[in-house]
């Protein structure tokens, strides 16, 4: 069955570093990848899609690259900030073996110091 | 625009009481889904619904669980009797129903079992 894993559970990082989180899939191919932000006591916000046909894309502060090869997808957040102190969740597109739900990691939590 | 709305945000309740969690899609979106958080496993699909028609229900854990979309703009979620292991966080999430547009997650049900 696919798996999904973020590899670190907590991130530390200062306030103008960049942060860099990773997503590793296995036993799949997916269309499509994507990143969400969940802060304490709320619901998942969308951030960005990448297809499989997109090496990168970026939104603001925000870059993500997604590797067919490697079966990997890097979240990178520059010039960081306090205020991006959160869990970051990737998520696959099912489609290939769930009929297209989406399969979620288990979220990696940043916290950004001043 | 409202979001999705859910309804209880907080839900405590003893051992084989039946509990009943509300959602309210964003109008306009024709599919939604229930989500399932614990620290353990993450965030889980539960079920999913297109036009109000269950198209997916292999997440739901067991019978106890059941799910209803009696019209585009409602949904519940039900588990009768609860146990302490359903105590978790409950998402809905609604979107269009081309599956690569992007899900929109309501607040979450925070469910307590004693």
């Amino acid at each position: 069955s696919q798996k999904i894993e973020q590899n670190s559970e907590a991130l530390n990082i200062q306030e103008g570093k960049t942060a860099t989180l990773t997503c590793n899939y296995t036993n799949y191919s997916p269309a499509y990848l994507q990143w969400y932000r969940q802060d304490p006591g709320r619901g998942p916000v969308f951030l960005l899609l990448i297809r499989e046909n997109e090496k990168e894309k970026r939104k603001e502060r925000l870059k993500v690259t997604f590797d067919t090869t490697l079966k990997q997808s890097l979240f990178h957040i520059t010039a960081s900030q306090p205020a991006d102190s959160a869990t970051y969740l990737c998520a696959l597109d099912g489609y290939g073996g769930s009929q297209g739900n989406l399969i979620f990691g288990k979220g990696t939590k940043l916290s950004v110091k001043p | 625009d409202a979001g999705v709305i859910q309804s209880p945000r907080h839900e405590v309740t003893e051992m084989g009481q039946e509990v009943t969690l509300r959602c309210k899609p964003i109008s306009g979106h024709n599919s939604l889904f229930w989500y399932r958080q614990t620290m353990m496993r993450g965030l889980e699909l539960l079920i999913y619904f297109n036009n109000n028609v269950p198209i997916d229900d292999s997440g739901m854990p067991e019978d106890r669980f059941s799910a209803k979309m009696p019209n585009a703009s409602f949904s519940t979620l039900k588990i009768q009797p609860s146990e302490p292991r359903d105590s978790a966080v409950y998402f809905c999430a609604s979107t269009w129903r081309d599956r690569r547009e992007t899900q929109y997650f309501g607040p979450g049900t925070r469910l307590l079992v004693l």
